[in-house]
């Protein structure tokens, strides 16, 4: 069974750059897994991010962004800030109506 | 603006059964499909299931299926999750998430309710 990979943790300073990846243990991530990402603090619903591999949310802000790199999406943060201290989770498609959710990444602002 | 309003979610007794509810408004229900996602305390998200926009199509994850339905009423604009043979591992919160139209990928999510299977 195919699962979806992604770092468990992350540390960034404040204004730096990150980048998380969404990966398979068995092949490469395309556009066609429609991937999306999430951004969770504690205790509250998630809120969508990117979809479709690297469409922004309406209202997220343009330091985050969306692409393919390599064989794996990624969501890439740009001038990181305090508030972005959360849980990353992306979503891919599999196929035949079936989504997996990877692990998630924690992000430390520090 | 889209709302999701989860309810239904209680303490069971593991081998129980549970409905939960999710009400939509904001947007035209019957033309999206729709999710359930749950998170056990302290994991992460995981997909349960989909319906399609007409309610024809349903998709479960291999762990809850034959054990939870996924419905909806569109008259009601109103999406269900019937659990049943519940496990302590269903234990979670169940969020309904509004599904993409260009790809039917999780987009708005409800806040969120509580289930807790009891062993």
């Amino acid at each position: 069974q195919t699962v979806v990979t992604q770092e468990p943790s992350f540390s960034v300073s404040p204004g730096g750059t990150v980048t998380f990846t969404c990966g398979l243990t068995s092949g490469s991530v395309s556009t066609s897994y429609y991937p999306s990402w999430y951004q969770q603090t504690p205790g509250q619903a998630p809120r969508t991010l990117i979809y479709s591999t690297n469409t922004r949310s309406s209202g997220v802000p343009d330091r985050f962004s969306g692409s393919i790199l390599g064989n794996k999406a990624a969501l890439i943060i740009t001038g990181a800030q305090a508030d972005d201290e959360s849980d990353y989770y992306c979503v891919l498609y599999m196929g035949s109506g079936i989504w997996v959710f990877g692990g998630g990444t924690k992000l430390t602002v520090l | 603006q889209v709302q999701l309003v989860e309810s239904g979610g209680g303490v069971v007794q593991s081998g129980g059964s549970l409905r939960l509810s999710c009400a939509a408004s904001g947007f035209t229900f019957s033309n999206f499909g729709m999710h359930w996602v749950r998170q056990a305390p302290g994991k992460g998200l995981e997909w349960v299931a989909f319906i399609r926009y007409d309610g024809n199509k349903k998709y479960y994850t291999d762990s809850v299926q034959g054990r939870f339905t996924i419905s909806r009423d569109n008259s009601k604009s109103t999406l269900y999750l019937q659990m049943s043979a519940l496990r302590p591992d269903d234990t979670a919160v169940y969020y309904c998430a509004k599904g993409r139209a260009e790809s039917n990928s999780p987009g708005y999510w409800g806040q969120g309710s509580l289930v807790t299977v009891s062993s």
